[in-house]
């Protein structure tokens, strides 16, 4: 069945370093991809997609490229703010009806240290 | 700015209470979804509906039902609240392609006592 893995936390990083967290996923087809983020406190927030191979979703100095060769989606930052502390989520959808689900990840917190 | 509105952001009930979670959206989505939010658990689909009356188990749907009387709203139902249903409830929506993403309400952070 179709699945996300996504790199365990917490990570923690100082200011203005470089942010990589891994997803992988399995898919049958061609899912789209996201990113989630969630601010203490609150609900899910769409970050970026990406709906094909080799697309590049971006939003709010974060990236995404969607490697189908590796089934790779992997979000990155250069330069992380103490506002971007939250909760990442990778997620997948590949269904065929209208009521396809979106699979999550298992989240990965991010901390980061003025 | 388009919404998907919880009613509530905290509640406390007690055992054995029946409680309603209510859930709009006003985009005018098919597909909208409950979710439960646990520490180490991630993200558990409850229910998810694609059509007005229209409803499918999740994968932890055992003391939950729904209700989909009208397109922009989703209520889900515990019949008879329990200790272990104390967690936070995330209602989403979504159009009907597949390229586009989940909308999600703030949640719900639900004690049961």
């Amino acid at each position: 069945g179709n699945s996300v893995t996504q790199m365990e936390g917490p990570v923690t990083l100082s200011e203005e370093a470089f942010l990589t967290i891994n997803c992988t996923y399995t898919a049958t087809g061609y899912p789209s991809l996201f990113w989630y983020v969630q601010y203490p406190g609150e609900g899910l927030q769409l970050l970026l997609k990406a709906t094909k191979a080799d697309d590049k979703g971006s939003n709010k100095g974060f990236e995404a490229t969607y490697r189908k060769e590796t089934t790779s989606f992997h979000l990155e930052k250069g330069s992380v703010q103490v506002s971007d502390s939250a909760v990442y989520f990778c997620a997948l959808s590949s269904g065929y009806s209208s009521a396809s689900k979106i699979i999550f990840g298992s989240g990965t917190r991010l901390s980061i240290r003025p | 700015d388009v919404k998907v509105t919880q009613s509530s952001r905290y509640l406390v009930k007690r055992t054995g209470e029946k409680v309603f979670l209510e859930c709009v959206q006003d985009m005018d989505h098919e597909n909208m979804f409950w979710y439960r939010q646990d520490p180490g658990l991630g993200l558990r689909l409850i229910y998810f509906s694609y059509d007005v009356k229209m409803k499918e188990k999740g994968d932890i749907p055992e003391g939950y039902s729904v209700s989909r009387e009208k397109k922009e709203r989703f209520s889900l139902i515990l019949e008879s609240a329990s200790t272990n249903q104390t967690s936070m409830y995330l209602c989403a929506s979504r159009p009907g392609q597949d390229s586009y993403g989940y909308t999600f309400g703030s949640g719900t952070r639900l004690t049961v006592v």
